[in-house]
């Protein structure tokens, strides 16, 4: 079975756009979380989506958002890219809203300059 | 906030053990993980214990759990060159949706 995955893998933007990174969860997870990892830290929670709603959301501004498809796959999207946006966005997909098997696709790496 | 340390860095000789430390504040946690990273690559999910165990064997891999201290470990036994990563602590909040904290990871060196 095919885990997590993400597109693009890598993506250069500049200052002031907009990007939107992709995710197809494992087949029969409902559940896709967002993180962002800066160079050199632990991931950041961004987002939950649990049957296509908003579960949860992190400490990111409003130019952060994402959906959920019916078919489970997600979308993030961020808005005015700011240079301190360049990082890895990981997806996350899970069986259950809460569980203890939590999958990470491989990345995006998204370069802002 | 929930917060998550860990040590920066870890250098064992091949074939020695391993032993990853993590300390963390919310005590009402139900899952706590290991994640190993690769250079280039995203997280892969190595292990778990439920808070309401103090330990959880697997293969080669040992989990501690000390929820007095608020305290996590990994034991990784006979650690072979392909061991080299980042490991990072995680752990869950409580409430109606799931939020994974992470820790700023341990890097792992394993010298031949």
């Amino acid at each position: 079975d095919a885990g997590v995955t993400q597109s693009p893998t890598h993506l250069i933007k500049t200052r002031g756009q907009h990007v939107t990174l992709r995710c197809s969860p494992i087949s029969g997870h409902k559940s896709v979380s967002w993180y962002q990892q800066v160079l050199g830290q632990g991931p950041q929670f961004i987002f939950q989506y649990y049957e296509k709603e908003e579960r949860g959301r992190g400490n990111f501004p409003d130019r952060f958002s994402a959906r959920q498809f019916p078919n489970y796959s997600s979308e993030l999207n961020v808005n005015a890219l700011l240079l301190g946006d360049s990082a890895l966005y990981l997806c996350a997909s899970s069986l259950r809203q809460v569980t203890e098997k939590l999958f990470f696709g491989s990345g995006t790496q998204l370069s802002v300059l | 906030g929930e917060d998550v340390e860990q040590s920066l860095f870890l250098s064992v000789r091949e074939g020695d053990s391993s032993v990853i430390n993590c300390t963390y504040t919310d005590s009402s946690s139900t899952y706590l993980y290991w994640y190993k990273q690769e250079p280039g690559a995203g997280l892969q999910l190595l292990t778990y214990i439920f808070s309401n165990m103090d330990m959880k064997q697997d293969q080669r891999l040992t989990v501690l759990l000390n929820k007095k201290d608020k305290h996590l470990s990994l034991r990784i036994a006979d650690t072979q060159t392909g061991d080299s990563a980042i490991y990072f602590c995680a752990v869950d909040t409580s409430g109606g949706y799931q939020k994974v904290t992470f820790g700023t990871g341990t890097k792992l060196q394993v010298i031949p």
